[in-house]
């Protein structure tokens, strides 16, 4: 299926256990992204990647790692779960243009999301 | 640090009503201004705005945004319970480095 997809979307875990939150798009957009969303703080930004082994961090990405060896792929890895990573995890793909005026360029496009809650 | 707020918070109307959601931020270098819609499920995009004074349209909705005094809204005419959802503003900063910033969102309720 064409789009985005999150997988697993609901993941109950333990305080220190590792855990992968997995994304893949189907549109070989360049950009991808993972923010979390908290009540009270919206989204934010975690970690985001422009290509291929190119990744960068965004407002929150203490506790979490990324890695893109595939276009496609953008897995979000949590190496040691704590309670206030507890959240809703949402993946997201664009294309990013200097002149947004480009057609779909620079609207990013949202995952399901990925319910997880750290006991 | 670009800045994003939203009001009202939320808002509660019957259906027939008519809303304005308000959004202003603060960004280096402006490039675009977004608006999305959330459910009870993944934001979906609504409008983006890059000029000041354009009205972008889509049935009930529209959106403006004025660049000088660095705001946008969002009207929604004849609100139905399908418009319950919280709204949320985005602004893209341009440059190398891209970054868009999320403000915290409007939960609307329209109640029949």
């Amino acid at each position: 299926d064409a789009g985005i997809t999150q997988s697993p979307r609901y993941k109950i875990t333990e305080t220190g256990r590792q855990v992968t939150l997995m994304c893949h798009q189907t549109w070989s957009h360049s950009y991808m992204f993972w923010y979390r969303q908290d009540l009270g703080h919206g989204l934010r930004l975690i970690y985001y990647s422009a290509a291929a082994d190119i990744t960068d961090k965004g407002e929150v990405p203490d506790g979490y790692v990324v890695s893109r060896s595939k276009t496609e792929n953008f897995p979000l890895t949590l190496e040691s779960a704590t309670r206030s990573q507890t959240s809703v995890y949402f993946c997201a793909s664009s294309e990013i243009r200097a002149r947004p005026q480009v057609s779909g360029a620079n609207v990013l496009t949202f995952g399901a999301g990925s319910r997880l809650t750290v006991l | 640090e670009d800045k994003v707020v939203q009001s009202p918070l939320s808002l509660v109307v019957h259906e027939g009503d008519t809303v304005t959601l308000n959004c202003s931020y603060e960004v280096t270098n402006f490039r675009s201004l977004l608006w999305y819609k959330q459910e009870k499920k993944a934001p979906t995009f609504l409008f983006m705005l890059t000029s000041s004074g354009i009205e972008k349209k889509s049935g009930r909705l529209s959106s403006i945004l004025d660049k000088k005094e660095l705001f946008s809204i969002l009207n929604i005419t004849a609100t139905q319970t399908g418009d319950s959802a919280v709204y949320l503003c985005a602004v893209e900063r341009g440059g190398s480095n891209y970054k868009l910033t999320f403000g915290k969102g409007t939960l609307l309720t329209v109640n029949p």
